[in-house]
């Protein structure tokens, strides 16, 4: 199974430019995440999805925006890249759980973002 | 809302040395807990889980009991390898509002 597929894997943008990070799972799971990891630090949510035409911020949204059109697919965009957004970018999915919550996550490989 | 609070590293070891990494939460009612694992230049992926308190999960010789008086989900590992240098994570799903709460992330170093 290929699980969650993040591309590209790496990225070097100039300030200002913008770009969309691709995120695609093929185990028909409603939720999906976006976080970003910065050198040392934990994970921080940018956005999620409970489910297509449904999203919403996460911890960090300013500078991102996301879509959910199918299960399937969640991309990710940045509008005016800046150096703050050098980062490592992971796409995760998962399942409802049974108390409404959710259960583990499955992430992507990751893509290496860094803003010039 | 639910959250974790994670030893905070890097932890340094020898080889065959016994790992401790500590982790409590706060959460309403009993949601599942978690330990992920992230190998150097790989995404994270699940290493253990515990759904109900008292349970214990285990994978790869690391162990990890939910403790509900404690509020805890400490990992062990009694022999660490080489190949056990990663970052780790405690983690546990929000009910109500779907997101999932990392903790900082401990990273382990095991030396030869």
């Amino acid at each position: 199974n290929a699980g969650v597929t993040q591309t590209p894997k790496f990225r070097i943008l100039k300030i200002g430019q913008s770009m969309t990070l691709q995120c695609t799972q093929d185990m028909n799971h409603n939720y999906m995440y976006w976080y970003r990891q910065d050198p040392g630090m934990g994970l921080k949510l940018i956005y999620y999805s409970v489910g297509a035409g449904i999203t919403d911020k996460g911890e960090v949204p300013n500078g991102y925006n996301v879509s959910r059109s199918t299960t399937e697919d969640f991309p990710l965009r940045l509008e005016l890249a800046a150096p703050s957004q050098t980062s490592v970018y992971f796409c995760a999915s998962s399942l409802p759980g049974a108390q409404g919550g959710n259960t583990e996550a499955f992430f992507g490989q990751g893509t290496r973002l860094t803003v010039v | 809302g639910n959250s974790v609070t994670q030893m905070e590293g890097p932890v340094t070891l020898s080889e065959e040395a016994f790992l401790t990494i500590n982790c409590t939460y706060t959460a309403t009612g009993y949601p599942s807990l978690f330990w992920y694992v992230q190998y150097p230049g790989e995404g994270l992926q699940l290493l253990l889980k515990a759904t109900k308190a008292d349970d214990k999960g285990s994978n790869k010789g690391f162990e990890a009991t939910y403790r509900k008086e404690t509020t805890s989900f400490h990992l062990e590992k009694g022999s660490v390898q080489v190949s056990d240098s990663a970052v780790y994570f405690c983690a546990l799903p929000s009910i109500n509002d779907y997101k999932l709460s990392f903790g900082a992330g401990t990273t382990v170093t095991v030396r030869a």
